[in-house]
């Protein structure tokens, strides 16, 4: 079964500082897609940046990136110069091609603070 | 395009009441999603939609609950004879056929709260 892990119930940082998500998988499947989420307190799921399982390159998106350890199965998102609005929970999920249809599957999810 | 839209944001209901909630995805997007969130957890998939057909139910979807997509363009999530254990964020999401890497975008959400 497919199934992603969040260890870190919560993270805390200063503004402008870099911060790490964690986030590991499992699946059995060679193909899939790897997601990260934010989640403000007003409840919206915001797409941030998406990983395929045979991209080669690490994604990045502007302050968003990725870094891909596929024999690691580990996904983490790094968020380069905080900013007070990156307050919120960030959710990891995949999306496999033959589990579920195409839905995603979630982690429980990592809650950031942003401090100044 | 306004994004994904759903009805209402926050509903309060009392046990055994049958809540209705709707979903309007964006518009050129043919695959409809609906998820349930609870405190602490991340969404939980339950079912999915291609056009108005329903392809996919999760094990969570009890007999209680049952989603139309009639036009295979808004959805409704049903609950009949609700239970506390269904108070939760009801959230929908869309995304286009056929993009396995395209992510599904989100709308706010529904809050049921079941007293």
């Amino acid at each position: 079964a497919q199934k992603i892990t969040q260890t870190q119930p919560g993270m805390f940082v200063q503004e402008k500082e870099a911060v790490t998500l964690d986030c590991t998988y499992d699946t059995s499947d060679p193909s899939y897609g790897l997601f990260w989420y934010k989640q403000p307190s007003s409840g919206e799921m915001i797409f941030l940046i998406y990983q395929g399982s045979y991209d080669q390159q690490n994604a990045t998106e502007g302050r968003y990136s990725l870094n891909f350890q596929k024999a690691r199965k580990s996904a983490n998102l790094v968020i380069s110069a905080s900013q007070l609005g990156d307050s919120a929970m960030y959710f990891c999920a995949m999306r496999g091609r033959n589990q579920a249809g195409t839905a995603l599957i979630f982690g429980k999810g990592t809650t950031l603070s942003v401090s100044s | 395009d306004t994004g994904v839209s759903q009805d209402p944001r926050h509903k309060i209901t009392k046990r055994g009441q049958n809540v209705t909630f709707r979903c309007d995805p964006i518009s050129e997007h043919n695959r409809l999603y609906w998820y349930r969130q609870t405190l602490g957890q991340g969404p939980e998939f339950l079912t999915y939609f291609q056009n108005e057909a329903q392809l996919e139910k999760s094990r969570l979807l009890s007999d209680r609950f049952s989603a139309e997509r009639p036009k295979g363009s808004f959805s409704t999530l049903e609950i009949q004879r609700t239970e506390q254990g269904d108070s939760a964020m009801y959230l929908c999401a869309s995304s286009e056929q056929g993009l396995e890497n395209t992510e599904a975008f989100f709308g706010q959400g529904t809050r049921l709260t079941v007293v």
